[in-house]
């Protein structure tokens, strides 16, 4: 079956532009989260969303960055304002199968690199 | 928060050797999975343990949530087993926000 998908995979911008980044959940998935990787800092939380609750921003980095769910499914990750330590693989996850409430699967990842 | 560390950081074998990674973690988890990491950058869902033994094929892993660790043993290794392997931890039984470790870059080499 289709596993989560994330677009584009790859993107350079120029320091100042606004970015935006999009992830396709597994169907039928109820939470999806979003996670950045970089260099220094590892992989790391940034926003999760479940259901139609208000989403959970506690690990959003700065004001700069949001995020939305459209209709319980896609989600646009979009940063502006782009700074050089925004550059990093920002990866995208789901879970809340039916099945596997906990597991995260998750997509390829975007990478963003920002000059 | 929760700490997670993972040793070792770099372990470099031959093919067919076996080997064992380590996950400590600060608290008690709710959610313990292990990934696997490809040169592609994929992160690939090895096991969701938070508690217990399990096994597919050659992988196989244990958590011992009362000690706050997690082994994961690779048997008989093969190239395609090269990679970064992580573990990620979560408290919460609600949001699943998962903490990781700085991962163990395992190369197998032919």
């Amino acid at each position: 079956g289709a596993g989560v998908s994330q677009s584009p995979s790859n993107k350079v911008t120029e320091k100042g532009k606004d970015v935006e980044l999009r992830c396709d959940p597994i169907s039928g998935h109820t939470a999806l989260y979003w996670y950045r990787q970089s260099l220094g800092q590892g992989l790391e939380f940034l926003i999760y969303f479940q259901g139609n609750s208000a989403p959970d921003k506690s690990g959003l980095p700065s004001d700069r960055f949001s995020a939305e769910r459209t209709g319980g499914s896609v989600s646009t990750l979009t940063i502006q304002r782009t700074q050089q330590e925004d550059s990093a693989v920002y990866l995208c996850a789901s879970t809340g199968g039916p099945s596997r409430a906990y597991e995260q699967y998750f997509g390829p990842g975007t990478r963003l690199t920002v000059t | 928060g929760i700490q997670v560390e993972q040793s070792p950081p770099d372990l470099i074998l031959q093919e067919g050797a076996n080997s064992t990674l380590r996950c400590n973690f600060s608290d008690s988890v709710n959610n313990l999975q292990w990934f696997h990491q490809n040169p592609w950058g994929q992160l690939i869902n090895l096991f969701y343990i938070p508690s217990g033994t399990k096994q597919n094929g050659r992988l196989s892993a244990t958590t011992v949530a009362t000690e706050r660790y997690s082994l994961l043993y690779i048997s008989s290794s093969q190239t395609t087993d090269s990679g970064v392997y992580f573990c990620a931890v979560e408290r919460d039984q609600g949001a699943q926000k998962l903490v990781f470790g700085q991962g163990t870059r395992l190369t197998i080499n032919p």
